[in-house]
C-alpha cells in the first residue's frame, strides 16, 4: 500500500525558516517524480515544487522561487521541503504527492499524503 | 499563465442524481486534465486523469469528458460517499494549475 507521511509543520514568524518532511513507504521511491501541493485554508490547491528521481532537476512556482528548496534522500525514502523566508501568504497545509508524468512533461498526483499545517503568524 | 475556472463553485443535489461539473482552461490544453475528490480534512484522491481515463479502482459511476479548454466531470448516480469538493487540475504546463473547486452539497 503506497503512503506518504509528511511531518515538520508548525506556527512560525514571517521571516522564519520550517523544513518539511515526506516519508515514502509501499512503491519504489526512487523511480518516481515527486511534488509539494498546498491548499491555503478555505483555497484551492496550488502545486508548488517538484523533483526528478534522481534530484537532478527541480521546479518551482513563482511565488517561492528562491525562497524554497525541495529535495530528496532517495536511501531514506524521504522528500523534503525546506521553506525560508516564510511569509503570511505561505500558510497552508502542505501537502507530498506522487507525481505521474503527461505527455508534454507536466504531472498529476496520483497519491497524497494527509498534509502538513504551516502556519505563518507573528 | 493558464487558468482553469470551475463551476458552478457550489452544487446541491439529491442521492441518484445526476450531476455534472465543468472546468474551463484559458487556453488549450489538450487532453492533460485530471479531477479529484476531496473530502473536510483529508488528502486529494485521483478520480480521473488524461480527462476521461478513470484512475483504478474508482466508481464507474464517475465519468470524464472534453478537450482543449472545456471538460466536464459527471457523476451518473449520486451516492452519499459522492458529497465532497472536486478540484480540477492541468498538467500541459508547468504551473500544474488546480481550478478553485467545486463543493457538492446533499440538498
Amino acid at each position: 500500500e503506497v503512503q506518504l507521511v509528511e511531518s515538520g509543520g508548525d506556527l512560525v514568524q514571517p521571516g522564519g525558516s520550517l523544513r518539511l518532511s515526506c516519508a515514502a513507504s509501499g512503491f519504489t521511491f526512487s523511480t518516481y517524480w515527486m511534488s509539494w501541493v498546498r491548499q491555503a485554508p478555505g483555497k484551492g490547491l496550488e502545486w508548488v515544487a517538484n523533483i526528478r528521481q534522481d534530484g537532478s532537476e527541480k521546479y518551482y512556482v513563482d511565488s517561492v522561487k528562491g525562497r524554497f528548496t525541495i529535495s530528496r534522500d532517495n536511501a531514506k525514502n524521504s522528500l523534503y521541503l525546506q521553506m525560508n523566508s516564510l511569509r503570511a501568504e505561505d500558510t497552508a497545509v502542505y501537502y507530498c504527492a506522487r507525481s505521474l508524468r503527461g505527455f508534454p512533461g507536466y504531472y498529476y498526483f496520483d497519491y497524497w499524503g494527509q498534509g502538513a499545517l504551516v502556519t505563518v503568524s507573528s | 499563465d493558464i487558468q482553469m475556472t470551475q463551476s458552478p463553485s457550489t452544487l446541491s443535489a439529491f442521492v441518484g442524481d445526476r450531476v455534472t461539473i465543468t472546468c474551463r482552461a484559458s487556453q488549450s490544453i489538450g487532453s492533460w486534465l485530471a479531477w479529484y475528490q476531496q473530502k473536510p480534512g483529508k488528502a486529494p484522491k485521483l478520480l480521473i486523469y488524461k480527462a476521461s481515463t478513470l484512475e483504478n479502482g474508482v466508481q464507474s459511476r464517475f465519468s470524464g469528458s472534453g478537450s482543449g479548454t472545456e471538460f466536464t466531470l459527471t457523476i451518473s448516480s449520486l451516492q452519499p460517499d459522492d458529497f465532497a469538493t472536486y478540484h480540477c487540475q492541468q498538467y500541459n504546463t508547468d504551473s500544474h494549475t488546480f481550478g478553485q473547486g467545486t463543493k457538492l452539497e446533499i440538498k
